[in-house]
Formats: structure tokens, C-alpha cells, sequence
């Protein structure tokens, strides 16, 4: 079993280049989550769906910009790199009714910008 | 304000020592969920255990348990006998079913060293 998949797992990039995130999972779940995680600061949203075509914001969307048009997939993308997002992000998905299941978790993308 | 609060930031103990986790909540739902996430340094996340409100009773696994005292709004995880492979970062995080369904709120994390 997949269960949340990402890629890629490692990427550097130079202060304004663009880059995508992709998740997939193999679940069927409704809900899709981007968070990342800084040394000390424990896991963050950034942005999450409640279903196909949907995204909405959380704490700290600047900066990204993502997308959900398959069920299956969540993009997270950063158009102008800034080294303050270097960090790990961390895909996760989530069944329905909402509210109720437990996070299932990607193993994690570490991004470097330079 | 925090909605799960994690005041251990880092905890060392030596092998075979008993250590607690704490975990207090906060949130005005009537129906709510809780939960425990291990990460081990290798990275990954990795769901340990859920509780719903209306379920007071202790759990136990192996060596893990679990305390829910809605009383005090707490959810502290006990490790017994640890072990060098519990260390990690151990995060509580909190769920609401009715209020903000669609977020699910972690605790900063309390990092967990066992020595041998």
C-alpha cells in the first residue's frame, strides 16, 4: 500500500526559482493537508482542501499557492523561492466525516533554498 | 492562543527509566479528538493512537499508555520502561468534530532522548 506518496523528497533551489510539490494518495480520502515543519516550531498549515477543486488557507499560506484538481493529488507550489521556506513539508490526507480520523502522512520533502 | 500545549520541549532519561509526556488542550467543541503522532529521527510521522471525548478510559499498549482527565483537559502519554528506539519527537494534536472540523491542531512537541 502507497498511502501518501511524495515528490520529490529532496530539492535545492536559488532564491526565486519556482517549484512544485506533488502528493498522491491511494486512500480515496477527501481531505488533503500541506504543512512544514521548522526546528522547533512543530508542524504548520499551509493550505489544505476539503475535496476535489477545493483549497482553502491556513496559518501561513504566504509564499504558496497550491491546487487539487484530481481527488487524489494536492500540489503545493512556490513561485518565488525565499530562503525562510526552507523547511520540511510534510503532505497528509485524512478520511471523512471530518473531524474524526487521524492524519496519514508522506514521508516528508526537504527543501534548501539557496 | 494554543489550542494543544506542550510544555516539555525536551525530555533525557536512561534506559529502563518511566517517562511522561504531557499534552493539555484546549477547545470549547462538545466533540472533539485526540491524538498522538511519533517522530522517529528517520523522518516520517507516525500515528500512535486516537481518542474521542466521550471516551475517559486509560489505553494501554505495551509498553505506552495513555491518560485522558477531561477534568483538567489533558492527554499525557507514559512511556514505561523506554527504550533507546523511543527516541523521537512526540507530538499531541487535537481534532474538533463540530468547531474548525476541517483543521487538526499539533502541540509543538516534546523531543524525547533515552540513553543507554
Amino acid at each position: 500500500n502507497a498511502g501518501v506518496t511524495q515528490t520529490p523528497k529532496f530539492r535545492v533551489l536559488k532564491t526565486g526559482q519556482s517549484m512544485t510539490l506533488l502528493c498522491a494518495q491511494d486512500m480515496n480520502h477527501e481531505y488533503m493537508y500541506w504543512y512544514r515543519q521548522d526546528p522547533g516550531m512543530g508542524l504548520r498549515l499551509i493550505h489544505y482542501s476539503v475535496g476535489e477543486g477545493t483549497t482553502a488557507k491556513g496559518e501561513v499560506p504566504d509564499g504558496y499557492n497550491v491546487s487539487r484538481l484530481k481527488k487524489q493529488n494536492f500540489l503545493l507550489g512556490l513561485e518565488s523561492a525565499a530562503p525562510s521556506q526552507t523547511s520540511v513539508y510534510f503532505c497528509a490526507s485524512r478520511r471523512l466525516p471530518p473531524g474524526t480520523g487521524e492524519l496519514f502522512f508522506g514521508e516528508g520533502s526537504r527543501l534548501t533554498v539557496l | 492562543a494554543q489550542k494543544v500545549t506542550q510544555a516539555q520541549t525536551e525530555i533525557s532519561v536512561v534506559e529502563k527509566e518511566d517517562v511522561t509526556l504531557d499534552c493539555v488542550y484546549e477547545t470549547r467543541d462538545t466533540t472533539y479528538y485526540l491524538f498522538w503522532y511519533k517522530q522517529p529521527p528517520s523522518g516520517e510521522l507516525v500515528f500512535l493512537i486516537r481518542r474521542n471525548s466521550f471516551d475517559e478510559q486509560n489505553e494501554i499498549s505495551g509498553r505506552y499508555s495513555w491518560n485522558f482527565q477531561k477534568s483538567t483537559s489533558s492527554f499525557n502519554f507514559t512511556i514505561t520502561a523506554s527504550q533507546v528506539v523511543d527516541s523521537a519527537v512526540y507530538f499531541c494534536a487535537l481534532s474538533e468534530a463540530n468547531l474548525n472540523f476541517n483543521k487538526f491542531y499539533f502541540g509543538s512537541g516534546t523531543k524525547l532522548n533515552v540513553k543507554p
